[in-house]
């Protein structure tokens, strides 16, 4: 069965601090891969996306993801998080269809 | 622009009654969705049209649960007898096809006591 996972349930960090938040899928065929980001209070919103092209693919606020064919993954990364990066991050994934399937999501806290 | 609109944003009600929640997607996207995100997870797919049409309800966890996009716009998701179980944020989300970038709405935080 087709499924996502992410590996972390809740990370922690200080500012300045480099993140990388793990995400794998099952499934060998053509996939959209998306990341979204929920903000405390706030609806889900889109932070970058993978159609095709090049697999380093960058999004807003300083993030960018990297898919690996091979891996089945779809890792996101920023370099050096701040204070407002605290968030859920879901990783979500188009399985060469129109439904989206999530992952749990990672809670993510940067501490000041 | 307007984004996906979704209303009311909270319901609370008591097991057995019904309930419709509203969605409102960007205006001109034919693909609209609708999934339940519980405590804890990610959101899970409901339903999934194209224009006026269900093409795919196969997400919906019963026969109780229902959803309608009579004029290919605005979107309303039914639920009778409602049970505790059914407790869950609902969302929307809209694009502009099918396999196109999803845009949420804020969602619907439902209750059932």
């Amino acid at each position: 069965a087709q499924s996502v996972s992410q590996h972390n349930h809740h990370v922690i960090l200080s500012e300045a601090a480099s993140l990388e938040l793990g995400c794998n899928y099952s499934y060998g065929g053509t996939v959209n891969l998306f990341w979204y980001v929920q903000y405390p209070g706030q609806h889900l919103q889109l932070l970058l996306k993978y159609f095709s092209g090049d697999p380093l693919v960058k999004g807003i606020k300083g993030f960018e993801a990297e898919f690996i064919k091979s891996k089945f993954s779809f890792n996101l990364r920023k370099p050096s998080v701040q204070w407002s990066d605290t968030a859920e991050y879901f990783c979500a994934v188009n399985f060469n269809d129109y439904k989206l399937s999530f992952g749990a999501g990672t809670t993510v806290t940067v501490r000041a | 622009g307007a984004g996906v609109s979704q209303t009311p944003s909270n319901k609370v009600t008591e097991k057995g009654k019904y309930v419709e929640l509203r969605c409102d997607p960007i205006s001109g996207h034919t693909a609209l969705y609708w999934y339940r995100q519980s405590l804890g997870q990610g959101p899970e797919f409901l339903i999934y049209f194209q224009g006026t049409g269900a093409a795919d309800d196969s997400g919906l966890p019963n026969d109780r649960f229902f959803a309608v996009r009579p004029e290919g716009s605005v979107s309303t998701l039914k639920i009778q007898r409602t049970e505790r179980g059914d407790s869950a944020v609902y969302l929307c989300a809209s694009s502009s096809g099918g396999e196109e970038t999803q845009y949420f709405g804020p969602g619907t935080r439902l209750l059932v006591l």
